[in-house]
């Protein structure tokens, strides 16, 4: 019954592959967020989707893909994976009142 | 940008005290607030919110205070037990059409028994 969940909790790459996260949420809820947290664990938004719709893009790289096929999920394709891209990863979904709920992370290590 | 940030990297207290944590934010146009939880390993976890037409609220052993004028924010947890141990994330949302949140840098709870 896990709210927001994300696979795979761990992900371990070499540079320049290409690879996906999942995030899934049973709430309910209409928005859904894509966070980065770098070593220091500064959280930063990367994107948000309104009912399937991309209303926030904040200075990703293109390498970064969001994708809703609907509402309940919201996926992360990184192409061309750079060191740089180390780091945990954030799914969170929220309902109007601006409350999200995040998921328990990916953590993402490219060598 | 880092709007929102927090005074003390770590604060240190032993089981039974009280703590504060506290938050300095830059935007006047904030208005709504909200702390989160973050033990190791996992997600930050939603404690309490306040909206700016507030200045306290409060929740089971948590209270945050709100003061516009200096644009501080603050998060006071009685009876710290080792279990509140975690990160804790100031947060702040400027409208509420669904708008992200930006993030304060954290301040990391120890509790000693």
């Amino acid at each position: 019954d896990t709210a927001v969940s994300q696979t795979p909790k761990y992900l371990v790459t070499q540079m320049g592959n290409d690879k996906s996260i999942k995030c899934e949420q049973n709430l309910g809820h209409d928005t859904m967020y894509w966070y980065k947290q770098d070593s220091k664990k500064f959280l930063k938004i990367m994107f948000s989707y309104n009912n399937k719709e991309l209303i926030i893009n904040e200075t990703v790289p293109n390498r970064f893909s969001p994708k809703s096929p609907d509402k309940a999920h919201l996926n992360l394709h990184i192409n061309s994976l750079e060191l740089g891209d180390s780091a945990v990863y954030f799914c969170a979904s929220s309902q109007r009142d601006a409350t999200q709920y995040f998921g328990p992370g990916t953590r993402l290590l490219v060598l | 940008g880092e709007n929102v940030g927090l005074h003390l990297p770590t604060l240190s207290v032993q089981e039974g005290d009280n703590s504060i944590i506290n938050c300095a934010y830059s935007n006047s146009a904030s208005d709504y607030f909200i702390w989160y939880k973050q033990e190791s390993g996992k997600g930050p976890q939603f404690i309490i919110d306040i909206r700016s037409n507030m200045d306290k609220r409060q929740g089971q052993r948590v209270t945050v205070l709100l003061n516009k004028t200096v644009k501080h924010l603050s998060l006071q947890i009685a009876a710290t037990q080792p279990g509140d141990s975690a990160v804790y994330f100031c947060a702040e949302i400027i409208n509420q059409a669904g708008t992200a949140l930006i993030f304060g840098k954290g301040t990391t709870l120890s509790v000693s028994s």
